[in-house]
């Protein structure tokens, strides 16, 4: 079985300071991993995923991720954060080679960015 | 760009009423998904479909159903509506070209239902 986990629910940082949004997950094989970030009132969108190649994947409004396989992690990070960077974000996993099985989702982390 | 569109973003009904909870995508994927999410929760997986008039559970199928008659269409229908169905509904589409499990799942802006 799929399975990811969000520990934080809450993540506050300084405007300016790096930021860290963590996600560990449990799959039997490889994964295929996935940031969304959801806005207020808004649906899910695509930040950034890992398929192969390069652990460090960079995605969209600077954000970037690091897959870890021995650690099972995928943890979103940021240099510098922005208060437009508040919102709640979502890991999610789906196993390689597992055709078109949906994404299974952490249950989401709220950034909170302080000015 | 991919367009995932749901037609009503905010709708009130009564317990009791038959709902229903339009999705179109328009980059002809093959893949669609019906998502509830709810504070604390996460996203729950409802049905979700790989072709026209295919279907499959997901997670929390209890008093839903979907109907897929076109491939870019896929409707949520709440039999018989009920409080605890009040929440935020998300339809997904991805399409099933290439490295199938590695493709993207689109999202569009959700609908909020009320039930009272």
């Amino acid at each position: 079985a799929q399975s990811v986990a969000q520990p934080e629910d809450q993540v506050n940082v300084a405007e300016g300071n790096p930021l860290t949004v963590k996600c560990t997950y449990s799959v039997s094989g490889n994964p295929y991993l996935f940031w969304y970030v959801q806005y207020p009132n808004r649906g899910l969108q695509f930040l950034l995923k890992y398929i192969t190649g390069d652990n460090l994947v960079k995605g969209s409004y600077g954000f970037e991720a690091e897959f870890n396989k021995s650690q099972t992690s995928f943890h979103l990070k940021k240099p510098s954060a922005l208060v437009s960077d508040s919102a709640l974000y979502f890991c999610a996993v789906r196993v390689v080679n597992s055709g078109n099985t949906p994404l299974v989702f952490g249950k989401g982390t709220r950034l909170s960015v302080i000015a | 760009d991919v367009k995932v569109t749901q037609s009503s973003r905010y709708l009130v009904k009564r317990t009791g009423e038959k709902v229903f909870l339009e999705c179109v995508q328009d980059m002809d994927h093959e893949n669609m998904f019906w998502y509830r999410q709810d504070p604390g929760l996460g996203l729950r997986l409802i049905y979700f479909s790989y072709d026209v008039k295919m279907k499959e559970k997901g997670d929390i199928p209890e008093g839903y159903s979907v109907s897929r008659e076109k491939k870019e269409r896929f409707s949520l229908i709440l039999e018989s509506a009920s409080t605890n169905q009040t929440s935020m509904y998300l339809c997904a589409s991805s399409s099933q070209t290439g490295t199938a499990s590695g493709n993207t799942i689109y999202f569009g802006e959700g609908s909020w239902l009320t039930v009272v």
